[in-house]
């Protein structure tokens, strides 16, 4: 099956730097890949996703980046704030099976 | 739009007993998903619905675990007899089951169970 995994563990920026999270699949047949932010004691939370058809995706100060030949993609977010500190999991899926494999998360830690 | 309601948020039990977790999703998503969460590691699927009928059991340790949807909506994972290594969060999600939304999960809060 798929194996998704993430890198760093941990981050910490300082508020207004850039923190980018990268994230590696090993199923060539995968085709959607999202992010989820967790926060304390809530559910995971879609914040971004991209389909295989597309390098890159904004949306204000996230953007998400595939590369389909190194099987990897990557969370990028700009102009940090101490709200975004969360767990963020990636995770992928094959078409037509909304089965998500996903990471092991990644702690980012905003600080003000 | 109401979110997905999850059932009880806590649950401290021995271990050899049983304990059940409700969850009821977005109103009119056909597909609920069951994943299992612990600590410091990413949620997995355990079991995925489409309407009442199961699409994806194979990560369910069915010795122990089972779930249903008897009527399309609501949902009931259980875990009989719970072991120590249960102890995790226990996260519903829905999503359409059609449409661009269709890959998109709607979580719960999840239910988080201690095993004793």
């Amino acid at each position: 099956g798929e194996n998704v995994e993430q890198h760093p563990s941990t981050l910490s920026v300082q508020e207004g730097d850039s923190a980018v999270i990268k994230c590696t699949y090993s199923d060539s047949a995968s085709n959607y890949f999202p992010w989820y932010k967790q926060e304390l004691g809530k559910g995971p939370q879609l914040i971004i996703d991209i389909r295989s058809n597309v390098g890159e995706k904004k949306d204000q100060r996230i953007a998400v980046t595939l590369n389909k030949t190194a099987k990897h993609f990557s969370l990028h977010i700009t102009e940090t704030q101490p709200e975004d500190s969360a767990v963020y999991f990636c995770a992928a899926s094959r078409k037509g099976n909304n089965r998500l494999a996903f990471g092991k998360g990644n702690q980012v830690v905003v600080i003000p | 739009e109401a979110g997905v309601a999850q059932s009880p948020r806590y649950k401290i039990i021995e271990k050899r007993q049983s304990v059940a977790f409700w969850c009821n999703p977005i109103s009119g998503h056909a597909t609920l998903y069951w994943y299992q969460q612990i600590l410091g590691q990413g949620p997995k699927l355990l079991i995925q619905f489409q309407n009442n009928g199961v699409v994806d059991d194979s990560q369910l340790p069915k010795d122990r675990f089972s779930a249903e949807r008897l009527k399309g909506v609501d949902s009931t994972l259980k875990i009989q007899p719970a072991k120590l290594e249960d102890s995790a969060v226990y996260l519903c999600a829905s999503s359409p089951l059609r449409g661009a939304g269709a890959n998109v999960l709607t979580f719960g809060a999840g239910s988080r169970l201690t095993v004793l």
